[in-house]
């Protein structure tokens, strides 16, 4: 399969702190999306972005396919951005199945 | 209007029997999905179907059997509990899959806490 790996594991931010999270991914991809895992569990949809950026309010995204990897930028975090971030890809070659690394838990306090 | 939902929300259930979970979803979409979230939060791919015909199914036991009575909706019967299926079960859905030559976006139900007592 393909190695999809994540850094930082863990962040602590101060709430109004800015931060930059990174995804690593081993093989050619035609779909990357960004999920914000709440402390409730739910899966929220950030971004589906294959390549290119994305802006969506104080988050946004950028992938670079060729060099293979993609950032997620949160600006100004609130303590609801708190929970665990996942970045997900679908090789290029084979089926449509998401490939999870294994996540960054952000926690932002007051 | 909820797009992807499953039920139940919360199944707590004893060794040896068999239950099953339900998604549906609302938006049209061809291809559903069922992931897995283990107690490290991994989550990892099961099954795929695409217009009800399975297209993916990784290394799963037997004892987990999809069922796709038609395309909105993709239900998972599990027989025979073990302790080690306790996770949180994901439904997910997109409008096709990569054999058409595109990628498209998923997009997850709320998800199922299975916990096998």
């Amino acid at each position: 399969g393909i190695q999809v790996e994540q850094s930082p594991p863990d962040l602590i931010l101060q709430e109004g702190a800015n931060s930059t999270l990174r995804c690593n991914f081993s093989d050619s991809v035609n779909n990357l999306q960004w999920f914000h895992q709440n402390p409730w569990g739910q899966l929220i949809n950030l971004f589906y972005i294959p390549s290119g950026t994305k802006q969506n309010g104080r988050l946004s995204a950028t992938t670079v396919a060729t060099e293979r990897y993609s950032l997620l930028y949160i600006s100004s975090s609130q303590t609801t951005d708190s929970g665990v971030y996942f970045c997900a890809v679908v090789r290029q070659t084979g089926a449509n199945n998401l490939f999870f690394g294994t996540g960054t838990r952000l926690t932002v306090i007051p | 209007d909820t797009a992807v939902s499953q039920t139940p929300k919360y199944l707590v259930t004893q060794m040896g029997n068999d239950k099953s979970i339900k998604c549906e979803q609302n938006l049209g979409h061809d291809t559903m999905y069922w992931y897995k979230q283990d107690s490290k939060k991994f989550l990892k791919i099961m099954f795929s179907y695409n217009n009800k015909e399975l297209i993916i199914n990784e290394t799963v036991p037997n004892r987990f059997s999809p069922k796709s009575p038609d395309k909105a909706h993709l239900n998972l019967h599990i027989n025979s509990l073990e302790l080690g299926d306790s996770a949180v079960y994901f439904c997910a859905s997109s409008q096709g899959w990569s054999g058409s030559g595109r990628a498209y976006e998923q997009y997850f139900g709320p998800g199922t806490r299975l916990t096998v007592t």
